[in-house]
């Protein structure tokens, strides 16, 4: 089945600092993908949609500044976190698809941490 | 606007015993549904769909779901719980018009030895 992988899988860094997670489509070329944001026990809240070559859309309440998302290649899509503060720790998870009508496949989540 | 709901927050079912996973949903036009599976620290993982045609859809590891247009609901059945079932799941709607996928809020098995 389709592979999509995230890395890192955790990462802690300092407030201020910048933090890129990258989201890779092992055998497959995603032209959409997903960035999704979950809380503890709480449901994904998708943040953004990015098309290859495009720019990002983002959701209402989602500052593109903050979460700065490219994807360049059909089997990769970046998120960096800039200037990160305590309050974005959270689990991220990207997603990606190759139709619009297609199934999306997820990535295992990446857990963010800032100290 | 496209809505889904799982009313409940946990399940508590005993190993062995049929189990039913509640989603409700709300979207204009017709309704693409989705069920995905998370252990814990870890991504989504594809349960079962259903676009159209059956209303009884089968999936990955025992596990299905029966759309209900009229009750607007595409509850997930297994009719026997296994321990390793314990999860969240998450219900999940697309518009066929729009390609987002909306997620509930999840509702936690918990399948008891």
């Amino acid at each position: 089945g389709a592979v999509v992988s995230q890395h890192p899988s955790r990462v802690i860094c300092k407030s201020g600092t910048s933090v890129k997670i990258e989201c890779r489509s092992l055998d497959f070329q995603a032209t959409t993908m997903f960035w999704y944001r979950q809380f503890p026990k709480q449901s994904l809240m998708l943040m953004a949609t990015s098309n290859e070559g495009s720019k990002a859309t983002y959701e209402q309440g989602v500052e593109k500044d903050k979460f700065l998302i490219n994807h360049a290649s059909l089997t990769l899509s970046t998120l960096t976190v800039t200037s990160a503060h305590p309050e974005d720790s959270s689990f991220y998870i990207c997603s990606a698809r190759v139709l619009r009508q297609g199934e999306q496949y997820f990535g295992p989540g990446t857990r963010l941490t800032v100290t | 606007a496209q809505s889904v709901a799982q009313p409940e927050d946990q399940v508590n079912v005993a190993e062995g015993n049929p189990l039913t996973v509640k989603c409700t949903y709300s979207v204009s036009g017709n309704p693409y549904l989705f069920w995905y599976v998370q252990y814990p620290n870890r991504g989504l993982q594809f349960l079962l769909k259903y676009i159209t045609g059956d209303n009884l859809v089968k999936g990955s590891y025992g596990f299905e779901a029966e759309f209900n247009k009229s009750q607007t609901s595409f509850h997930l059945k297994k009719p026997s719980a296994l321990v390793s079932d314990s999860a969240l799941y998450f219900c999940a709607v697309r518009d066929g018009r729009d390609d987002k996928l909306i997620f509930g809020t999840g509702t936690r098995l918990q399948v008891f030895p």
